[in-house]
């Protein structure tokens, strides 16, 4: 069975700092990585996606992509409360559909 | 961009009542929609992927007789819960993939509450 892994959390982190979550995935063949935040009885939005190993960087936000090791990771700079939510590492299913593999999230606070 | 509306976004029905929700694709066609369901503090489960003028694929374990998935047109998908009872309760949620193909857009979501 395919599956997504992630720290459930919480994982707290002071203002300012920088927030790291990490996700690992089984499906080796697998090439589309996303990266969601979801806010407490909202729907997930994507902060980014990723394709390519080595890193993506869009404002804040910092992807990072190991496909040998199976292994993502989101790097959030500059930590503000409103970051705090469940971030959601999803995988797309490598058998050619839009099926997406979501992990079960990590819930991030960021101390004021 | 890419904007996937969802409605009701809430809903308070009877137990053994039937329950439809629409997801609309705004601005593109979306061939392939997806149905998500999320319990508090758990992840979304796909449930099923709707594709427009077939009939749609269920995951494993979801009753396809209960979560009736209607496609008829490039913008729009329905789930009617049918038969609703409490533990149908939850977050239902539909996403499409936009014109880029660069992740799932979500419409905001229905909260489900089987009385």
């Amino acid at each position: 069975q395919k599956e997504v892994e992630q720290n459930s959390g919480p994982l707290s982190v002071p203002e300012g700092a920088i927030a790291s979550l990490n996700c690992t995935y089984s499906d080796r063949g697998s090439q589309s990585f996303f990266w969601y935040r979801q806010y407490s009885g909202k729907s997930p939005e994507l902060i980014m996606s990723i394709y390519s190993n080595g890193d993506k960087e869009d404002g804040r936000f910092t992807a990072q992509l190991n496909k040998a090791s199976q292994y993502v990771s989101l790097l959030i700079r500059d930590s503000q409360p409103s970051d705090s939510a469940t971030y959601l590492c999803a995988v797309r299913d490598a058998s050619g559909t839009y099926k997406y593999i979501f992990g079960t999230g990590t819930r991030l606070k960021v101390l004021a | 961009g890419a904007v996937v509306s969802q409605h009701p976004s809430r809903v308070i029905c009877k137990s053994g009542t039937s329950v439809k929700i629409e997801c609309r694709s705004l601005d593109f066609q979306a061939t392939t929609m997806f149905w998500y369901r999320q319990f508090p503090k758990q992840s979304l489960m796909l449930m099923a992927t709707s594709n427009e003028g077939s009939k749609a694929t269920y995951e494993q374990g979801v009753e396809k007789d209960k979560f009736l998935i209607n496609h008829a047109s490039l913008t729009l998908s329905t789930l009617t819960v049918t038969s609703a009872h409490p533990e149908d309760s939850s977050f239902y949620i539909c996403s499409a993939t936009g014109p880029s193909r660069d992740g799932y857009t979500f419409g905001s979501g229905t909260r489900l509450t089987v009385v």
